[in-house]
């Protein structure tokens, strides 16, 4: 079936670096990728997405990229802060689908 | 507009023991969606409902039912607890692609 592989499951950074998590999808048809953003004791809320025609998208400090050749896709924040500690997910859809497979987290750690 | 909200925010069972997790949507949104999420596992689809009316299996079904009351509410059901059901519940609502989730029930089964 359909999945989506994430890595790394943890990564920790110092305050001022960069930090990058990957995904790779298995179905073709995916679309439209979603990353969320889960803090302690709460559900996960979207930060940013890219939809198939586009290879990369920037939202101030976090840009994702697509290459759908390679069926990748990646998270890159920049300049981390400590508020930016939480765990991401990656996810992927398909249109027309009702279900969004997600990755399995990545914990991220930003040493102030 | 209050978006996703879940009752209770914490539960403790002992096995055996049945409830319900209840959850609505406030967004006029057609899917909606639970999901457990375990240490380490990430969020797993437990049962989805496309629209109202119809549910559907996810990926870890058994000993869950669901029911789509109406296009607002779309409610979990334990009928009898194990403690392998120890988890954090999500509820989560679509509208084109974007989830929103719900803040979570934490239930511990004993």
């Amino acid at each position: 079936g359909e999945n989506v592989e994430q890595h790394p499951s943890t990564l920790s950074v110092q305050e001022g670096d960069s930090a990058v998590i990957k995904c790779t999808y298995s179905d073709s048809a995916s679309n439209y990728f979603p990353w969320y953003k889960q803090e302690l004791g709460k559900g996960p809320q979207l930060i940013i997405d890219i939809r198939s025609n586009v290879g990369e998208k920037k939202d101030q400090r976090i840009a994702v990229t697509l290459n759908k050749t390679a069926k990748h896709f990646s998270l890159h924040i920049t300049e981390t802060q400590p508020e930016d500690s939480a765990v991401y997910f990656c996810a992927a859809i398909a249109t027309g689908g009702f279900k969004t497979i997600f990755g399995a987290g990545t914990r991220l750690f930003v040493k102030a | 507009n209050a978006g996703v909200t879940q009752t209770p925010k914490f539960q403790v069972l002992k096995t055996g023991q049945s409830m319900t997790l209840q959850c609505a949507q406030d967004m006029n949104h057609n899917s909606m969606y639970w999901y457990r999420q375990d240490p380490g596992m990430g969020l797993r689809l437990i049962y989805y409902s496309a629209s109202e009316g119809t549910t559907d299996k996810g990926e870890v079904p058994n000993g869950y039912n669901v029911s789509r009351l109406n296009k607002r509410e779309f409610s979990l059901r334990l009928e009898s607890a194990a403690p392998s059901q120890t988890s954090v519940y999500f509820c989560a609502s679509t509208g084109a692609y974007e989830q929103y989730f719900g803040p979570g029930t934490r239930l511990t089964v004993t």
